[in-house]
């Protein structure tokens, strides 16, 4: 389940099971969005991006959906891994901006 | 070679003390970055050089100094700070300064204890 923690929203899945992490954005006309993973003592690492021309994009495991309507931008895992442990960001390139624009972050829990 | 190398990982420092953090890439980079993140919170953009120029300072406080020797090299000068300054701070690099097609390569960072 999803409970919001003193600054950091969490989500807890089960090994095997598929993970959706939501992101309200903040610009409408933002044209790049990118999803991040931080694993503890790192740096943020580069998931997957998608262009504001696109609705849905696909890696390995992952899909970002991206819904312009309502500013809204998910990240689907698929058979959640211990390894997919970590906090997960979207980030928003907003108009005439030249850099990025983190959300808040979700910390994903994979339970054993 | 794709990475951001920060040193160093871990840096106590009294509030009195000179201190440097270094990053460096070598993947010919133009733009690189200094980001400052709090426990829980997302990393806070604080400078950004362009082609080896300053292009943006997030009105970050003087006792905070960048510098770009080079293309490959930034740094990120420490004096007089305080015990909220403590965080980790967070090099990255792009391509260009808008950051396309894959967005930024982090740094592991350099986690910082002001006392």
């Amino acid at each position: 389940g999803e409970s919001v923690g003193l600054h950091l929203p969490t989500l807890s899945v089960q090994e095997g099971d598929n993970s959706i992490i939501n992101c309200a954005y903040s610009n409408s006309a933002s044209d790049y969005f990118i999803w991040y993973k931080q694993e503890s003592g790192k740096g943020p690492q580069f998931i997957i991006d998608i262009r504001s021309n696109m609705d849905k994009r696909q890696g390995q495991r992952v899909t970002v959906l991206l819904n312009k309507t309502v500013k809204h931008l998910s990240l689907q895992i698929a058979a959640t891994q211990p390894g997919d442990s970590a906090v997960y960001f979207c980030a928003e390139i907003p108009p005439y901006g030249q850099n990025f624009v983190f959300g808040p972050g979700t910390r994903l829990s994979v339970l054993p | 070679d794709t990475e951001v190398t920060q040193t160093p990982k871990h840096l106590v420092m009294g509030m009195t003390n000179k201190k440097s953090l270094k990053c460096e890439q070598h993947m010919g980079h133009r733009a690189m970055y200094w980001y400052k993140q709090k426990a829980k919170k997302p990393p806070e953009l604080m400078f950004v050089y362009s082609y080896e120029k300053l292009s943006i300072n997030e009105s970050v406080p003087s006792r905070f100094s960048p510098e770009c020797p080079n293309s490959s090299l930034l740094n990120l000068h420490l004096h007089a700070l305080q015990p909220e300054d403590s965080a980790l701070y967070l090099c990255a690099s792009s391509q260009e300064g808008l950051g396309l097609p894959y967005g930024y390569t982090f740094g592991s960072g350099t986690r910082l204890t002001v006392v």
